[in-house]
């Protein structure tokens, strides 16, 4: 149980356009989903947390008006990168975390989606 | 505020070698959890184990086992017998009470192993 999946896994956009990335969580209703974003031989690094019905918590330094949240369902996250530019291309990561009661505190993470920017 | 420190930024070891890998919270909550994820050339991040903070016992999974120590604020992983599909970074986080899921994550240590 607990699996969540991302889509698409891997794209290659030109500058300028706009790329949409998905994450659901497959067999458990997530209130809360997180957005990560890592470096070649980095951390990850927490870009926001989306809960679900309300608006994205951006960490500090992310634009929110670069990389749109929404959290339309239980299940579902999507992160929106604007106009994209070479310097966004990454490897983004979402996770969910379990609906309330769990007696841990767990995120389940996506297998990640590589954005490649030209 | 809390904290997690991996201070070992690569490790090379040799195949069948045993290796721990580091590391090192802080945090002022008394109810927190502590995990280990493994992260292959692929990226997926591969969950490994789970802690809270009430439980010290000492776990063994194969050829994983995990040393947790609340006086020293540690939670090392060794590998024993290691082999060359346990190359990969390795991540260890911390998260604070239930309810509140963000997770501290280290910078993570890179282990090579080599044939």
């Amino acid at each position: 149980g607990a699996v969540v999946s991302q889509h698409p896994s891997w794209v290659i956009c030109k500058s300028g356009t706009s790329v949409k990335i998905e994450c659901r969580s497959l067999d458990f209703q997530a209130t809360t989903m997180f957005w990560y974003r890592q470096f070649p031989k980095q951390s990850l690094m927490l870009m926001a947390t989306s809960n679900e019905g309300s608006k994205a918590t951006y960490e500090q330094g992310v634009e929110k008006d670069k990389f749109l949240i929404n959290h339309a369902s239980l299940t579902l996250s999507t992160l929106t990168v604007t106009s994209a530019h070479p310097e966004d291309s990454s490897f983004y990561i979402c996770s969910a975390g379990s609906l309330g009661g769990s007696s841990y505190n767990e995120q389940f993470f996506g297998p990640g989606t590589r954005l490649t920017v030209l | 505020a809390q904290k997690v420190t991996q201070a070992q930024t690569e490790i090379s070891v040799v195949e069948k070698e045993d290796v721990t890998l580091d590391c090192v919270y802080e945090t002022r909550d008394t109810t927190y959890y502590l995990f280990w994820y493994k992260q292959p050339p692929s990226g997926e991040l591969v969950f490994l184990i789970r802690r809270n903070s009430f439980d010290e016992q000492n776990e063994i999974s194969g050829r994983y086992s995990w040393n947790f120590q609340k006086s020293t604020s540690s939670f090392n992983f060794t590998i024993t017998a290691s082999q060359v599909v346990d190359s990969a970074v390795y991540f260890c986080a911390l998260s604070g009470p239930s309810g509140t899921y963000k997770y501290i994550f280290g910078t993570g240590t890179r282990l090579k192993v080599l044939a």
